[in-house]
């Protein structure tokens, strides 16, 4: 499976702290994506980067945060203002704004 | 304001047997969608979408901007078909909506 990894598979985090997941892509993707997945619903954009060195916020940002320093990695910071942290997370990236996306395998977080 | 509803949780189908998984949207602007989707143990991965008009392991999807639905569609399923299917919608430059999701079983 190569292209995207995100580390690790399983996160558990005491409440209060703050925890950031891995993602890095070898597909020389611009654009890198996280998105927040909960039982029964659809992807949710938390923040999204179309290039180096910039990032939006998705639709869910609260609570969160991202860098985009290289190309290659998209750290997302789940911080303690996050109310409802635990959920499955998948990272993504695609070479344009309509382009296919591909996504990593995804980080369970839990908070305790 | 942008939608996409799979109205089926669940879906189960003999092999052999046609299947259709249901995707309906709402959108104002001109809809772009797409199929994604995800076997067991594996991540999630696009299957189609609607501009490139193919036909991906005998799937289809047809847009019907009248019915504003994206139906998923193969004439007979196989059981390697079982996976859970997501319909999205761009509706911004690289923002999806995105579908809840239908787990598709294929029975022998």
């Amino acid at each position: 499976d190569g292209g995207i990894t995100q580390s690790p598979k399983y996160l558990f985090r005491k409440e209060g702290q703050n925890v950031t997941l891995s993602c890095e892509q070898n597909l020389n993707h611009d654009a890198m994506y996280w998105y927040r997945q909960d039982p029964g619903q659809g992807l949710r954009l938390i923040y999204y980067s179309q290039i180096v060195n910039d990032f939006q916020k998705g639709d869910i940002a609260e609570g969160y945060s991202v860098s985009r320093e290289k190309k290659e990695s998209f750290p997302l910071t789940v911080t303690s203002a996050q109310k409802n942290p635990t959920a499955f997370y998948l990272c993504a990236s695609s070479r344009g704004a309509k382009d296919t996306q591909y996504f990593g395998p995804g980080t369970r977080l839990t908070v305790l | 304001a942008q939608r996409v509803t799979q109205p089926e949780k669940l879906l189960s189908v003999f092999k052999g047997a046609p299947v259709e998984l249901k995707c309906n949207y709402s959108y104002s602007g001109s809809p772009e969608l797409f199929w994604y989707v995800q076997y067991s143990r594996q991540r999630l991965q696009l299957l189609l979408r609607h501009i490139s008009r193919e036909s991906i392991k005998g799937f289809t999807a047809d847009l019907n901007k009248g019915e504003t639905s994206f139906h998923l569609k193969k004439p007979f399923a196989q059981e390697e078909d079982s996976a859970m299917y997501y319909c999205a919608l761009i509706y911004s430059n690289y923002q999806l909506i995105w579908g809840a999701g239908t787990k598709l079983i294929i029975k022998p």
